[in-house]
């Protein structure tokens, strides 16, 4: 079965960093891109960041809201996924989720399957 | 940036009615829209890709259709297990953008 568990989150004060991870199984990790989205608290959905696998580069994308303050990496060789988040503000405040995704060099497919998600709160 | 739009914003319907979801981008995305359902205090659940495509396991009473700008999601005979909040994502373009969500409970 395919599975991903992210973890990671925690209070954080503003400005601090944290680490993200996302643990998969079930599949060849290597094979798929890796997103992640989060969801403020009582808000909708928005799209952070997708990592693309290392035979279209390993290419990254980044929303406007976390570029040059977040940086999305991969490693194959344990099936994580991490999100490194920098000069963390309160408005980052959210829930963190990844999910899986096909990805090619132009464009990334639907996201399935997502994780658990791990909350992340930033305030003082 | 897409913006995507969600209508109606809460959707009150009885078990066994039909329900009709709509969204809509502020430009065309082809076929690269996605539809999730997210229950409280869980992960989003992928049901539609490509516009109109069931992900696995997805039961046959939720349908997508539309293409460009338009889009719906129906499910043609609500269970108590449908009542959650939908929200539709365009993946066509970045960055990629979810709407707001439709809300839908039991009338």
């Amino acid at each position: 079965e395919v599975h991903l568990v992210a973890s990671g989150g925690g209070l954080v004060q503003p400005g601090r960093s944290l680490r993200l991870s996302c643990s998969a199984s079930g599949f060849t990790f290597g094979d798929w891109a890796v997103s992640w989205v989060r969801q403020a608290p009582g808000r909708g959905l928005e799209w952070v960041s997708s990592i693309r696998s290392e035979g279209y580069g390993g290419t990254t994308e980044y929303a406007a809201s976390v570029k040059d303050r977040f940086t999305i990496s991969r490693d194959d060789s344990k099936s994580i996924a991490y999100l490194q988040m920098s000069s963390l503000k309160p408005e980052d405040t959210a829930v963190y989720y990844c999910a899986r995704r096909d990805c090619n060099n132009i464009f990334c497919a639907a996201l399935d399957p997502w994780g658990q998600g791990t909350p992340v709160i930033v305030s003082s | 940036e897409i913006v995507m739009t969600q209508s109606p914003a809460t959707l009150s319907v009885s078990p066994g009615e039909r329900a009709t979801l709509s969204c809509r981008a502020s430009q065309s995305v082809g076929s690269n829209l996605a539809w999730y359902q997210q229950k409280p205090g869980q992960a989003p659940r992928l049901l539609i890709y490509s516009g109109s495509a069931r992900a696995s396991g997805v039961p046959d009473r939720f349908s997508g259709s539309g293409s460009g700008t338009e889009f719906t999601l129906t499910i043609s005979s609500l269970q108590s297990g449908d009542f959650a909040v939908y929200y539709c994502q365009q993946h066509n373009d970045w960055p990629e953008t979810f709407g707001p969500g439709t809300k839908v409970d039991i009338k």
